[in-house]
């Protein structure tokens, strides 16, 4: 159990919906990350925040969105869903950040949405 | 941009063979980390080792041993003895810095399949 906790495991919906895809960081980390894992991409970046700012962005489609809260659990918020959306989707979480990778990332255990 | 390349895509071994997943990147990046992460069946991610570019002694964890050769850009693990739980999908990742941030950049994956 790496300490990263998703809420929910599995979500299926339509297409044309909007969902949230919950994350909590281990205990003491500030740094949150989402990943998209899907057949035929592979385990993609989507986004990072630390201590609630974003710090960093990759090939994130602009029907999505993230935040992360006060508290520093995190959110992903997907809308206008498609076919192609459907991927497991991974947070995870490290106890800083830097230009570099010195601290290591700790993933959850996905929520995998299906869009049908 | 940062690369890494599993050319091994599936890999069957019997029980108690030793089995050596290969891991090539690409970087510009004077200072950088490597990951290993296993992927079981049941879906989550799981950390396995970082190691950052200065080090290059190997390092051994019970059956699990990693080689890093900055010079052929490679950093393969090595399973000794494999037995069936090790059957899971590994990926091999590099950190890319991003400017205020990072993200890991991951390789395709190598199915092991582990018989007994």
């Amino acid at each position: 159990d790496s300490g990263v906790t998703q809420t929910p495991k599995h979500l299926i919906t339509a297409t044309g919906q909007r969902v949230t895809l919950r994350c909590s960081p281990r205990s003491g980390d500030l740094s949150v990350y989402w990943y998209q894992q899907s057949l035929d991409q592979g385990l993609q970046f989507l986004i990072q925040y630390y201590n609630g700012e974003e710090r960093a962005k990759g090939n994130i489609l602009e029907r999505f969105s993230a935040q992360q809260f006060p508290d520093l659990h995190s959110e992903l918020n997907l809308s206008s869903l498609e076919l192609g959306d459907s991927a497991l989707y991974f947070c995870a979480s490290s106890a800083g950040t830097s230009s570099g990778g010195l601290y290591t990332q700790y993933f959850g255990p996905g929520t995998r949405l299906t869009v049908l | 941009a940062q690369k890494v390349t599993q050319a091994q895509t599936e890999i069957s071994v019997v029980e108690k063979e030793d089995v050596t997943l290969d891991c090539v990147y690409e970087t510009r990046d004077t200072t950088y980390y490597l990951f290993w992460y296993k992927q079981p069946p049941s879906g989550e991610l799981v950390f396995l080792i970082r190691r950052n570019s200065f080090d290059e002694q190997n390092e051994i964890s019970g059956r699990y041993s990693w080689n890093f050769q900055k010079s052929t850009s490679s950093f393969n693990f090595t399973i000794t003895a494999s037995q069936v739980v090790d059957s899971a999908v590994y990926f091999c990742a590099l950190s890319e810095a991003m400017e205020y941030g990072n993200k890991l950049v991951f390789g395709a994956g190598t199915i092991l399949r582990v018989k007994s």
